[in-house]
């Protein structure tokens, strides 16, 4: 299993803003997975980060919106930028720590953007 | 692009009922197919997995029912309680770029009434 933290826990932010969101493992883990959940809705895989190299994006999410850095094998952020309401949503990270497991979530972050 | 059709989208079930969420999905073979627990205001937790090479898993009053030929794999809650009422969601990985990617169902919001 892993344990994940995830910063902050909820924010409400202006439009045009940009947020940056922290996520822990508590041990190393090669990828490092972002999704978005919109209200009432299912888990969205934003985009996957792997240490040392740029994040992959899905279909309908990219860099310049949502920019992911990942500087160890332990820690990621994501950053969502220029926001507006329609981003309002609650952002989670996950990790997948062994070959062939069950992925695990962080808390998540719930975002409000007024 | 894996598809994951989950069923119902809602259930409402008298305490004590049994609770029974189906799942189907699409294509190629995993390594596991888990369900998730998700309460308002936290992130998905694992809730159990089942491995292909098996027909049922039980865990407490969790049980995974699977069904290869017919791709589909079910969840039955026994002795469902109000502290069950959450909103659940079954899952797939694939693997893509040499990394396990996670497809999540619609979701179902069950509803434990006393």
């Amino acid at each position: 299993s892993a344990v994940i933290s995830q910063k902050p826990s909820r924010d409400i932010c202006q439009r045009g803003t940009s947020l940056t969101i922290q996520c822990q493992v508590d041990s190393q883990v090669t990828m490092m997975f972002w999704y978005r959940q919109q209200p009432g809705q299912s888990l969205t895989l934003i985009a996957t980060a792997n240490q040392g190299s740029e994040a992959t994006y899905e279909s309908g999410f990219v860099i310049d919106k949502f920019p992911i850095s990942r500087p160890n094998l332990t820690f990621s952020t994501l950053t969502v930028s220029n926001m507006s309401p329609e981003d309002s949503s609650i952002y989670l990270c996950s990790v997948v720590p062994g070959v062939r497991t069950e992925a695990f979530f962080g808390q998540g972050t719930r975002l409000t953007v007024v | 692009q894996q598809q994951v059709k989950q069923s119902p989208q809602s259930l409402i079930v008298q305490k004590g009922g049994i609770s029974i969420i189906n799942c189907a999905y699409e294509n190629t073979a995993f390594d596991y197919f888990p369900w998730y627990q998700q309460f308002p205001g936290k992130g998905p937790a694992l809730l159990i997995a089942i491995r292909p090479d098996v027909s049922e898993k039980k865990e407490g009053r969790f049980t995974i029912s699977f069904n290869k030929s017919a791709k589909q794999f079910s969840l039955h809650i026994m002795d469902s309680q109000p502290g069950d009422s959450a909103t659940y969601f079954c899952a797939v990985p694939s693997y893509s770029g040499g990394y396990q990617k996670v497809t999540f169902g619609t979701g179902t919001k069950l509803q434990v009434i006393p």
